[in-house]
C-alpha cells in the first residue's frame, strides 16, 4: 500500500480565517513533506519532516504553519492566508530522507483564498 | 547546481500513436531520476524511478524509459498512446548533497494531449 490521504479535498477560506489542512500516510515512512502547486507549475517545496522534526524550511511565510504530531500525521495551519496563497497543496512521504527515497503524494487539497 | 530540463512543453498525439517526452538533466554523478504523471486536480502519481543499473525499462501503465548517460537523458516513452494517458508528466531529479539529500528538483512539467 503506497497510500498518502489529505484532507480536505477542497477548501475555501477568507483571508482572516484559521484552517488546517491534514496528511496521513500508514506505510511507516519517517520523512514527509509539504509542496505547493499553482497551476501549470511543477510543485515547489515548502516544509520537509525527518523522523518528526522540521529537517527544512524553504523560507516558507509564517502564515503557514507545519505540525508533525506523530510519525503517521502532518498538518499545515493556516492563518491569515493572502489570495496568492491559492494552489494546490500536496503531501508527500517517503521512507528515509535520502537521495533513494522514492516520494509517494496524497491527491492533494485545492485551496481557495478569498 | 543539479537540474531538470522538459523541452516540450505541450505535445498532441493520436490516440494509438507512439509517444516521447523528453527530460534532460544536469548532474556530476549518478542521478536519482523520477517520472510522475499528474492527471487534473489530482496529486502526483509515480511512474518510474531510475536509481543504477539497468538503462531500459518499464513501469506501470506501458510506458518505458530510458537513461542515456552520454545524453544526459532520461526519456519517457509509450508504443501506444491511449486517451486516459492525457495528463501532465513531470520528470524529476532527486538532491544528493548535505541536509537536502532526497528532495525533488522537478522539470516544468510536459502536458500530453490525445485526439481521437
Amino acid at each position: 500500500d503506497t497510500e498518502v490521504t489529505q484532507t480536505p479535498k477542497h477548501l475555501v477560506m477568507g483571508m482572516t480565517n484559521k484552517k488546517s489542512l491534514k496528511c496521513e500516510q500508514h506505510m511507516g515512512h519517517r520523512a514527509m513533506y509539504w509542496y505547493k502547486q499553482k497551476a501549470k507549475k511543477p510543485p515547489e517545496l515548502m516544509f520537509v519532516y525527518s523522523y518528526e522534526k522540521l529537517s527544512i524550511n524553504e523560507s516558507v511565510p509564517s502564515r503557514f504553519s507545519p505540525e508533525c504530531p506523530n510519525s503517521s500525521l502532518l498538518n499545515l495551519h493556516l492563518h491569515a492566508l493572502q489570495p496568492e496563497d491559492s494552489a494546490l497543496y500536496l503531501c508527500a512521504s517517503s521512507q528515509e530522507l535520502a537521495v533513494a527515497g522514492t516520494q509517494y503524494f496524497g491527491p492533494g487539497t485545492r485551496l481557495l483564498v478569498l | 547546481a543539479q537540474s531538470v530540463t522538459q523541452p516540450d512543453i505541450h505535445i498532441t498525439v493520436s490516440e494509438g500513436a507512439s509517444l516521447e517526452l523528453r527530460c534532460n538533466y544536469s548532474y556530476g554523478a549518478t542521478p536519482y531520476l523520477f517520472w510522475y504523471v499528474q492527471s487534473p486536480g489530482q496529486g502526483l502519481q509515480l511512474l518510474l524511478k531510475y536509481f543504477s543499473g539497468d538503462t531500459l525499462f518499464q513501469c506501470i501503465k506501458g510506458f518505458e524509459a530510458e537513461f542515456k548517460r552520454s545524453q544526459s537523458s532520461f526519456n519517457l516513452r509509450k508504443p501506444s498512446v491511449h486517451w486516459s494517458d492525457a495528463a501532465e508528466y513531470f520528470c524529476a531529479v532527486a538532491l544528493n548533497y548535505g541536509g537536502s539529500q532526497g528532495n525533488l528538483i522537478f522539470g516544468k512539467g510536459t502536458k500530453l494531449s490525445v485526439k481521437p
